[in-house]
């Protein structure tokens, strides 16, 4: 099956920097989608990719679709306390029949930011 | 308020017993999803369901079972055939075939 490798597997910063997080893929996505997951709850749908080489912003979250559409990253400018969580990476194909909406997760990025 | 709510919470069972976790949601999407999460570890689609009265196998569908009867609900069932079943389980729903998932809180099932 499809295979999405994410990185780093944690980071530790201090408040104020910037952070950048990656997914590759061995195989193509039509969609590429960042979630951030707080402990014990749910992930939220920080931003969603359709085109290759689309770059997109979300405040101080901007990421980009590869283009190869094989990879996406993730940037966070001026990291805030808040920001502390995990970030997965998902990639979409949206062929049809059964693999309608299915996503294929990262393994997530641990962010720990220090004041 | 529109979205997803997953009942309960956190959940306490004994080996061998089934157990159902609830998922609804409000937002009119036609597809629904289950997911298991595991600790370290990304999500693994255990079923999904594209209409009502219609689902599929995901990549870990052995040990569960679920029923799509209305459009706002898609429970699932944790059989005692599932070996591991302790773990996080989260639902999500989607309003077409490229939209995105939106998740709900998730279940944190305990079984001893």
């Amino acid at each position: 099956g499809q295979q999405l490798n994410q990185s780093p597997q944690s980071m530790f910063i201090q408040e104020g920097e910037d952070v950048s997080m990656n997914c590759t893929s061995s195989s193509i996505f039509n969609t590429w989608l960042w979630y951030k997951q707080d402990p014990g709850e749910g992930p939220v749908l920080l931003i969603a990719l359709y085109k290759a080489g689309e770059l997109t912003s979300n405040g101080r979250l901007t990421a980009q679709f590869g283009i190869t559409r094989k990879d996406s990253f993730l940037n966070i400018s001026a990291s805030i306390p808040s920001d502390v969580g995990i970030y997965f990476c998902a990639g979409q194909t949206n062929a049809g029949g059964t693999s309608y909406g299915k996503l294929t997760f990262g393994q997530g990025t641990i962010l720990t930011v220090h004041p | 308020d529109g979205g997803i709510t997953q009942s309960p919470k956190y959940l306490f069972r004994k080996e061998g017993q089934n157990v159902t976790l609830s998922c609804e949601q409000n937002l009119n999407h036609d597809a629904m999803y289950w997911y298991r999460q595991d600790p370290g570890q990304g999500l693994r689609l255990i079923y999904y369901s594209q209409i009502v009265n219609d689902f599929q196998k995901g990549d870990i569908a052995e040990g569960y079972s679920v029923s799509r009867e209305k459009k706002e609900s898609f429970p699932l069932t944790v059989t005692s055939a599932q070996k591991n079943p302790t773990a996080f389980y989260l639902c999500a729903s989607s309003g077409g075939q490229i939209d995105e998932q939106y998740f709900g809180p998730g279940t944190r099932l305990t079984v001893t």
